[in-house]
């Protein structure tokens, strides 16, 4: 049950796009469809973001977007603004009834 | 509207025990698996367990097993974590979580505030 592998950091001027990865193995991200984002302000609790890989719930703009290649899942964020600015974690199935989170990254906006 | 509201947090000393309590409202709280969801001060989110709506299926993550056990009243839409043998490093929110939707396992869509548990001396 190793923490999947999230870069600490990421930052983008306003309207740019920024991708954060999320990086596991072939046994948690690379094996299931089940990844997850969270976007947690401080104080706040954790938002889910993005679900299943590519889903977006219902009031998510569509500037998040979701991938996975591999081993490795992605969110990207687009057209940056100043309210995107806060912690993001991935979260994958890693088989067995077990569950993992990235060790979250902080994004800033410049 | 879904509701989930932590309660039980506290002060405790190392060794000892803790009940906490997740109260819901606005869903089939019986259809649901529920999750525990921990955050040390500072650090990043941790899955900590989870149970199946009928209560007949329980998961813990590897730090926790045998220390903590989960459970629920479907009758009291209420979530339980009995916490023992606590250690400073279990010091952490603890937030009771909803799945999205059905069919959907890890998109943990519902959270509550939290619950601030500290194990100290």
């Amino acid at each position: 049950q190793s923490a999947l592998t999230q870069p600490p950091s990421a930052s983008g001027s306003p309207g740019q796009s920024v991708t954060i990865s999320c990086t596991g193995t072939g046994s948690d991200v690379g094996g299931y469809n089940l990844v997850s984002w969270y976007q947690q302000h401080p104080g706040k609790a954790p938002k889910l973001m993005i679900y299943d890989v590519t889903k977006r719930p219902s009031g998510v703009p569509d500037r998040l977007s979701g991938s996975k290649s591999g081993i490795t899942a992605s969110l990207t964020v687009s057209g940056l603004q100043a309210e995107d600015e806060a912690d993001y974690y991935c979260f994958s199935y890693a088989g067995s009834n077990n569950w993992v989170f990235g060790g979250g990254t902080k994004l800033t906006v410049l | 509207e879904v509701q989930l509201v932590e309660s039980g947090g506290g002060l405790v000393q190392p060794g000892g025990s803790l009940r906490l309590s997740c109260a819901v409202s606005g869903f089939t709280f019986s259809t649901y698996w529920m999750t525990w969801v921990r955050q040390a001060p500072g650090k990043g989110l941790e899955w900590v367990a989870n149970i199946k709506g009928d209560g007949t299926e329980k998961y813990f993550v590897d730090s926790v097993k045998g220390r903590f056990t989960i459970s629920r009243d479907n009758t009291k839409n209420s979530l339980y974590l009995q916490m023992n043998s606590l250690k400073a490093e279990d010091t952490a929110v603890y937030y009771c979580v909803r799945d999205l939707v059905h069919g959907s396992p890890g998109g943990m869509g519902y959270w509550g505030q939290g619950t601030l548990v500290t194990v100290s001396s």
